[in-house]
This record gives C-alpha cells, structure tokens and sequence, in this order.
C-alpha cells in the first residue's frame, strides 16, 4: 500500500546532527498527524495539522520542530536529541478531524536510533 | 484511571477459537473508537471503527459499552494470520480533540 509513505525508513543520528523526517499522503486527505511509539509504550501524539495548520501540539519538547507546507506534506525536523529519542515515529492522515472523519491512516514509519 | 487501557497479554489461542479482549477509555463524551492490529515493526492498520453500539466485518465483532466505558473486539475461528497486537484508540482525550490516543495494545498468539 503506498497511501501513506515516509522517508527515510530508518536513521541514525547523532545528538548534535539535524535531520528531516518526511511524509507524504496520496489518499487526498485534510489532516495529518505525528505519533511516537517507543518500547513498551503506546504510540503518543505529538502534532495535529488540519488543512496546513497546527492544532495540536502534544507538549513536544522544541527539538521537535514540524512543518506542513500543504494538505499532502508533512515534515518533522530534528536537531540536538538525546539518546531518549529513539523511537518509531509514524505518520498518519485522515479526511479530516472530529469523530466522523477521525478514521488515520498510517506510514510504515522512521525508525530512529540516537547515538 | 488510565485514559485509554487494554487487557494485559499475551493472549494464547489455539487455532480456530473465539477471543475477545476489552478496552477501557476515560472520557465518557468520546463519540468514536477504533481498533487497529498491529504486526511486529510494521505500522498499525485500521481494523474497525465504532461509531455507534458496534459494528461487524466478517469474523470481527466490536461491541461498545458506553454505560461501561469499554469496547470490545471479538474474533471468531481464529487464524494463524490473527497473530498480531491489537490497539484500542480513542480521539478527544488528553486535552486534544483529534489526535488519537492508544492503548497499549493486547498481543495476541494463535496456536496450530
């Protein structure tokens, strides 16, 4: 399935690089969203965009830093991590927000490794 | 209580059996609830959404209990290919109206 996609499928970095995790939805939707899923934990929500504007940000420290430029791109940006940060991080989309149109689709993810 | 929690696995099954888990959810204005499977370092997969008092496909049942605050997922003759963890979410908790939040998830182990 090729709805959602994410690139790059894996990374490693080290705590003083910057990287760029993307995602790209081809379903058409309005919404995308940012989860972390560590070990043994759930997925945690980290941002919310509906129609390219923030409206969720999920006490997310500021190394964290995303973008959405339209309604199909979503961008999170990396700088100075900690070796905490090592996680899957998923992307999703859905048609739009609120509980009709809540449905997410997911990326098959980035897995992150900081060194 | 935790805002969104799931029976503790795993769940050992033998091939061909019926399972059922629960999910328990904190917010009692939720309006829609969703199960997702999850297979090992794959993403999670939409499996059903709820909406209502439940809703079926095929050998997937889920149940809403809203007195109660939980869902259910029942899945009938068991398959091999039923091995996965299955997550339980559920929007409008923890301060935010659209992002989901999950379960730990139940994991769950058909047996030949």
């Amino acid at each position: 399935e090729t709805g959602v996609t994410q690139t790059p499928r894996h990374l490693v970095m080290g705590m003083t690089n910057k990287k760029s995790l993307k995602c790209e939805q081809h379903l058409g939707h309005n919404a995308m969203y940012w989860y972390k899923q560590s070990a043994k934990k759930p997925l945690e929500l980290m941002f919310v965009y509906n129609f390219k504007e923030q409206t969720e940000n999920n006490s997310v420290p500021s190394r964290f830093s995303p973008e959405c430029p339209n309604s199909s791109h979503l961008f999170l940006h990396l700088h100075t991590l900690q070796p905490e940060d090592s996680a899957l991080y998923l992307c999703a989309s859905s048609q739009g927000t609120g509980s009709s149109y809540n449905e997410q689709f997911f990326g098959p993810g980035t897995r992150l490794t900081v060194l | 209580r935790k805002e969104v929690e799931q029976d503790p696995g795993p769940f050992n099954v033998p091939e061909g059996a019926t399972v059922a888990f629960n999910c328990t959810y904190s917010n009692s204005a939720s309006q829609s609830f969703f199960w997702y499977r999850q297979d090992c370092r794959k993403e999670p997969k939409l499996l059903m959404s709820v909406y209502s008092s439940g809703n079926e496909d095929g050998r997937f049942t889920a149940q809403l209990n809203r007195a109660s605050q939980y869902i259910s997922l029942l899945i009938r003759d068991s398959k091999l290919s039923d091995s996965a963890t299955y997550l339980c979410a559920v929007p409008g908790i923890g301060g935010g109206a659209d992002g989901l939040t999950f379960g730990k998830g139940t994991h769950l182990i058909i047996q030949p």
